[in-house]
């Protein structure tokens, strides 16, 4: 299996901040790399595929970039419906992994 | 508009045999990889199996491969997740997908809670 390394694992941050979500993976995946936000007691939703393709409907501030190993998820502008946890996945090969998830919280 | 519509919440005892579905619409079912997630109480996200419904082929993650099994009918457009034998460490939410042209899980289901208790 392919191994994800989600860092960090939680986060404190404030309405504005800008944060930035780290993956790397222990082989290369090309840019196979999903991004997910699941808020508690809720669905997950997909925000990013392919490292960087938006999903209809996300806002653009959130962005994805990387390839091969290294990938990051950036919120621009950190807004109250943005705390939630977010996990990555490759789906480079099956089994698709995902990562341990980063639970962004309120400071 | 796409949907995932699973079966309700279920409840049962060790040893017990289960099979969960999952129902798509609003899109060409049998052109989609669909599978199962498994999130345990407070626990992350665990990729379990996807099947193409045209051809029937399967992937399963070795983590859950023997102890689940993955089965598409798609004359009635469904997904279903069975188990021969639950075990209490089986309690978790499990979620159906779709898989996009990505491999990601583009579409999700509204999950089914499953409990297994003595």
């Amino acid at each position: 299996d392919i191994q994800m390394t989600q860092s960090p694992s939680s986060l404190s941050a404030s309405v504005g901040d800008r944060v930035t979500i780290t993956c790397r993976t222990n082989q290369t995946i090309a840019n196979f790399l999903n991004w997910y936000q699941q808020k508690p007691g809720k669905v997950p939703s997909l925000l990013i595929s392919a490292a960087f393709t938006l999903q209809s409907g996300v806002p653009s501030r959130f962005s994805g970039r990387g390839s091969a190993t290294d990938f990051t998820l950036t919120i621009a502008s950190l807004q109250p419906e943005d705390f939630a946890t977010y996990y990555c996945q490759q789906s480079f090969l099956t089994p698709c992994t995902f990562g341990q998830g980063t639970k962004l919280e309120v400071k | 508009e796409v949907q995932l519509v699973q079966s309700g919440a279920e409840v049962k005892k060790p040893g017990e045999s289960l099979r969960i579905s999952c129902k798509g619409s609003g899109y060409t079912f049998s052109n989609y990889w669909i599978g199962w997630v498994r999130q345990m109480p407070g626990k992350g996200l665990e990729w379990m199996t996807i099947i193409y419904p045209d051809d029937s082929k399967t992937r399963y993650s070795p983590s859950f491969q023997g102890r689940v099994t993955i089965s598409a009918d798609k004359s009635i457009s469904t997904a279903y997740l069975q188990w021969r034998s639950l075990r209490a460490s089986d309690t978790a939410m499990y979620y159906c997908v779709r898989l996009n042209g990505d491999s990601a899980n583009d579409y999700w289901g509204q999950g089914t809670l499953l409990t297994v208790s003595s």
